[in-house]
C-alpha cells in the first residue's frame, strides 16, 4: 500500500529555519511535492523533485534522497505568514498519495 | 483571470439527496482531479482525468461519479448523499500526469466547495 508520514505539528520563531521530514512508501515512485495550505484556502505548489538532491525556491528548498525513501522541505527566515499546513505527496504507479499534514505554527 | 474555478463554494443539502460541483481550469492543462479533505485535513484523491481519459480511480464508493465532457471541466457527480460526505472537495488541474518525468509536477487548486450534509 501507500503511506507517507510527516510531523503533526512544528513550532517556530520568526526568523528561524525549520525542516519538514517526509519519509514515503508507494508502489513505484515517480516523484515528491509540496503543497502549503493556509487555513480555509486551498493548497498551493511548493516544490517538486524527482531526482535526488536539492532544489531551491527562494526561501523554501526541498530534498529528496530516493534510495530512503525520504524528503524534507526546509523554510528559511520564517515569517508569521508561513504559519499554514504543510502536506507531503507522493505519485506513484497509477497513485497519488498526500501526507496527512504538519502543521506548522510561527511565533514572534 | 480564475485559473481553476469550482461552483458552488457552499453547499447544504440533506442526507439522500443527488448533488453535482462543477469545476473548470482555463490553464490548458490535460489532467484534472478530485479530492476529498475530510475535517482532520486529511487531503485523498478521489478522481484524476488525464485528456478525458480516467487515470486514478481511488476506492470510492459509486456514488461518486465525475464526468469529463472535455479537457477542461471535470464535474463530480454524488448520489444518495450521507452524513459523511461532508468534507471539502478540491478540484484542481496539472500539464502531465506526474509520470512523465517532467521538470516539475504542479497542482493548480481550485478554492474547494464546502459540502454540509444534514
Amino acid at each position: 500500500g501507500q503511506s507517507l508520514e510527516q510531523p503533526s505539528e512544528v513550532t517556530a520563531v520568526e526568523g528561524a529555519i525549520v525542516q519538514i521530514n517526509c519519509t514515503y512508501q508507494t508502489s513505484g515512485f515517480y516523484g515528491l511535492s509540496w503543497y502549503q495550505q493556509h487555513d480555509g484556502g486551498a493548497p498551493t505548489f511548493l516544490s517538486y523533485n524527482a531526482l535526488d538532491g536539492l532544489e531551491e525556491t527562494g526561501r523554501f528548498s526541498s530534498f529528496l534522497s530516493r534510495s530512503d525513501s525520504y524528503g524534507y522541505l526546509l523554510l528559511q527566515e520564517l515569517q508569521m505568514k508561513d504559519s499554514a499546513s504543510y502536506f507531503c505527496a507522493v505519485r506513484g504507479y497509477s497513485t497519488l498519495t498526500f501526507g496527512k499534514g504538519t502543521m506548522l505554527l510561527v511565533s514572534p | 483571470d480564475t485559473a481553476v474555478s469550482q461552483t458552488p463554494k457552499y453547499l447544504v443539502t440533506q442526507m439522500g439527496n443527488d448533488k453535482s460541483i462543477k469545476c473548470e481550469q482555463n490553464l490548458g492543462h490535460d489532467t484534472m482531479y478530485w479530492y476529498k479533505q475530510d475535517s482532520k485535513k486529511f487531503l485523498k484523491i478521489m478522481f484524476s482525468y488525464n485528456n478525458k481519459e480516467l487515470i486514478i480511480n481511488e476506492t470510492v464508493p459509486n456514488r461518486f461519479s465525475p464526468k469529463s465532457p472535455d479537457k477542461a471541466h471535470l464535474n463530480l457527480h454524488i448520489n444518495s448523499l450521507e452524513l459523511g460526505d461532508s468534507a471539502v472537495y478540491f478540484c484542481a488541474s496539472s500539464h502531465g500526469t506526474g509520470v512523465d518525468l517532467m521538470s516539475s509536477y504542479e497542482q493548480y487548486f481550485g478554492p474547494g466547495t464546502r459540502l454540509t450534509v444534514t
